[in-house]
């Protein structure tokens, strides 16, 4: 079966760093994928991981250990505007390959 | 920035009524998609589309189902019957291609509300 876990929810001060923990159980594998979704809005892309190993975009990083079925999302120098929910996805082999498969979320709370 | 459009934003009606759900997808991209969201649950995958055909489905898009692209630029989700069960937001995606890298871009989603 398909199964994507993550915490649901997590709380962190502005100018801190946090990780979100995601564990994937999925029948394939072609990728792991974050997006951030703020509350009724459309999910938007952060970052993606094929291989194992750290990808850096900005502020964002992400990791991935596939013989571990393991990534996270870090989020550094967090601001108020972070506070969203952080959904973790894996593409999955299927029938074609293009479903992402979405985790319930993470979602972030950011204080001042 | 190009971007997925959706119409209508809200959408309301009677249990048994068909509906339409209207997408514009970026207008390169090659792959479309539709995936739904209970209120207070995750992101489902509902179907994928590409060159005019179904390339994937989960068990979810049964025969209530239907998408089709019309034309050069909309791709439309219609629901036969709607049931109660059926409110939920729907969003539209759309990608260059298949592979891993290739992000999904979505839409602002369709508020499906069926009473």
């Amino acid at each position: 079966g398909q199964n994507i876990d993550q915490p649901t929810e997590m709380t962190a001060t502005e100018g801190a760093i946090v990780q979100i923990n995601c564990t994937y159980q999925t029948s394939g594998f072609n990728g792991l994928f974050w997006y951030q979704q703020h509350a009724g809005e459309a999910p938007t892309f952060l970052s993606y991981n094929v291989l194992d190993g750290l990808e850096e975009k900005g502020r964002f990083s992400s990791f991935l250990s596939r013989s571990k079925g393991y990534s996270y999302l870090l989020l550094k120098e967090l601001q108020m505007k972070d506070s969203a929910s952080y959904l973790c996805a894996v593409r999955d082999t299927g029938q074609a390959g293009t479903a992402l498969i979405f985790g319930k979320g993470t979602t972030l709370s950011v204080s001042s | 920035e190009p971007e997925v459009t959706q119409t209508p934003s809200h959408q309301v009606t009677q249990m048994g009524q068909e509906v339409i759900l209207r997408c514009v997808p970026i207008s390169n991209h090659l792959y479309f998609y539709w995936y739904r969201q209970i209120l207070g649950q995750k992101v489902e995958f509902l179907v994928s589309f590409y060159n005019n055909e179904i390339s994937e489905k989960s068990e979810i898009f049964d025969d209530q189902f239907s998408v089709e692209r019309p034309d050069g630029s909309n791709f439309t989700l219609k629901i036969r019957s709607t049931k109660l069960e059926d409110s939920a937001m729907y969003f539209c995606a759309s990608s260059e291609g298949q592979s891993s890298y290739n992000e999904q871009f979505f839409g602002p989603g369709t508020r499906l509300t069926v009473l």
